[in-house]
């Protein structure tokens, strides 16, 4: 059984680039959340994706866009970066968005914004 | 004003020190979760807690849901748990929403 897996793993980018970021979910798998994690901070919840759909979405700008194909990986795309996009950022994978479904998480991709 | 505190923020034990960290949320949730963070910034589930107690290892977790605490425990700490310990809550369904954690350090 493969797990979760991101890439790429460090990633350097300059103000008003864009960027996009690829998860790939634990076999069977159907949910993927993406996360943000400043230096020092805890991660914050950007969005999730469910069977290809959005399902809740935290606070972030629209610029924060999100992408999940039939095999149910996923893709984050960040437009108009900024410098405080510089963070970790993670995704986990779940069967399905039950509370009780358990969370797996990638290794994260970090991203620099210069 | 987060949804979920941590304390302490940082922490740096001895070997063999029992460890506490404590995690208070203000909303209501569906459950509560622990969770390690290694320096790496891979995360691994630890306890998900909706009531009670649970133990693994030296590992123990409780919650009380009235006053919206819960703690981790650390038993017998020794070197290899340092790491992150992240406390995170769920609402409706399985979106994490997390504190900011507590850097554990244990010194041989």
């Amino acid at each position: 059984e493969t797990g979760v897996t991101q890439s790429p793993t460090h990633l350097i980018k300059t103000r008003g680039q864009q960027v996009t970021l690829r998860c790939s979910s634990q076999s069977g798998h159907n949910t993927v959340s993406w996360y943000q994690q400043a230096l020092g901070q805890g991660p914050q919840f950007i969005f999730q994706y469910y069977r290809e759909e959005e399902n809740g979405r935290g606070n972030f700008p629209p610029r924060f866009s999100g992408l999940q194909f039939p095999n149910y990986s996923s893709e984050l795309n960040v437009n108009a970066l900024e410098l405080d996009d510089s963070a970790l950022y993670l995704c986990a994978s779940s069967i399905g968005t039950a509370n009780q479904e358990t969370q797996y998480f990638g290794p994260g991709t970090r991203l620099l914004v210069l | 004003k987060n949804e979920v505190e941590q304390s302490p923020q940082n922490l740096t034990a001895q070997e063999g020190e029992f460890i506490t960290i404590n995690c208070s949320y203000s909303v209501g949730i569906s459950a509560l979760h622990w969770l390690q963070q290694h320096p790496g910034g891979g995360i691994v589930s630890l306890f998900m807690l909706s009531s009670g107690k649970k133990k693994h290892g030296r590992l123990i977790a409780t919650i009380n849901i009235q006053e919206k605490h819960s703690s981790l425990h650390i038993t017998a700490s020794h070197p290899r748990d340092s790491a992150v310990y992240i406390c995170a809550v769920t609402k409706t369904g399985n979106q994490f929403y997390f504190g900011t954690g507590t850097s554990l350090t244990v010194i041989p």
